[in-house]
């Protein structure tokens, strides 16, 4: 069964630099999305991307946050200056949106900010 | 924006047990899906369910969309089952996102 893979599967970075979360989601999918979730807590909504454009961002999603797709397999995540609090694992999903068609997520990234 | 509660929060079963799970949504969904958290922290996709009945194995759900709520069933719980079991719903307000609820973290002990 086709899968949404992220790479890496652990990221420790220091506070005020810039990471980059990698995602290839399952290739006939059009839909991609980023979740975060901060260790003992929910999985909180990040954002959506479709069509070479973000669909929809939460709160969370600000300035420092970028998405991007910059080839025809690859969804990024850039945080441009990481704090301790963005210290979470970050998942990615993608789905082709056809009727009775689940979110399929990716194992997710540990990403520790020092 | 829609909400989702999960309950119980905390369940511990002795193996073999078997146990009810529960998620409630306070409007209409377009999906609704059950994942365990396993302790790796992955998300492994249960059940896609915005109505009726699914089976697999010792597991299955149920959701009733008109009156709001799914129900996750545990059968003859193994310790591999340990981990934290989420609810997640998509309203109908077409935002193509799944909100998740606050989990129900499960505990079997041998």
């Amino acid at each position: 069964e086709p899968e949404v893979t992220q790479t890496p599967s652990h990221q420790v970075t220091q506070m005020g630099q810039e990471v980059i979360l990698r995602c290839v989601p399952i290739s006939n999918h059009l839909y991609f999305y980023w979740y975060r979730q901060i260790l003992g807590q929910k999985v909180e909504f990040l954002v959506s991307f479709y069509n070479n454009e973000i669909s929809e961002k939460s709160e969370i999603f600000d300035d420092q946050f970028s998405v991007e797709r910059p080839d025809g397999s690859n969804f990024t995540l850039k945080i441009r200056s990481t704090k301790l609090e963005d210290s979470a694992m970050y998942f990615c999903a993608s789905s082709d949106r056809s009727e009775n068609s689940p979110l399929h997520f990716g194992n997710g990234t540990r990403l520790t900010v020092t | 924006g829609i909400q989702v509660e999960q309950s119980p929060p905390d369940l511990i079963l002795q193996e073999g047990a078997n146990s009810t799970l529960r998620c409630n949504f306070s409007d209409s969904v377009n999906n609704l899906q059950w994942f365990h958290q396993n302790p790796w922290g992955q998300l492994i996709n249960l059940f896609y369910i915005p109505s009726g009945t699914k089976q697999n194995g010792r597991l299955s759900a149920t959701t009733v969309a008109t009156e709001r709520y799914s129900l996750l069933y545990i059968s003859s719980s193994q310790t591999t089952d340990s981990g934290v079991y989420f609810c997640a719903v998509e309203g109908m307000d077409s935002s193509y996102k799944l909100i998740f609820g606050s989990g129900t973290r499960l505990l079997v002990r041998p």
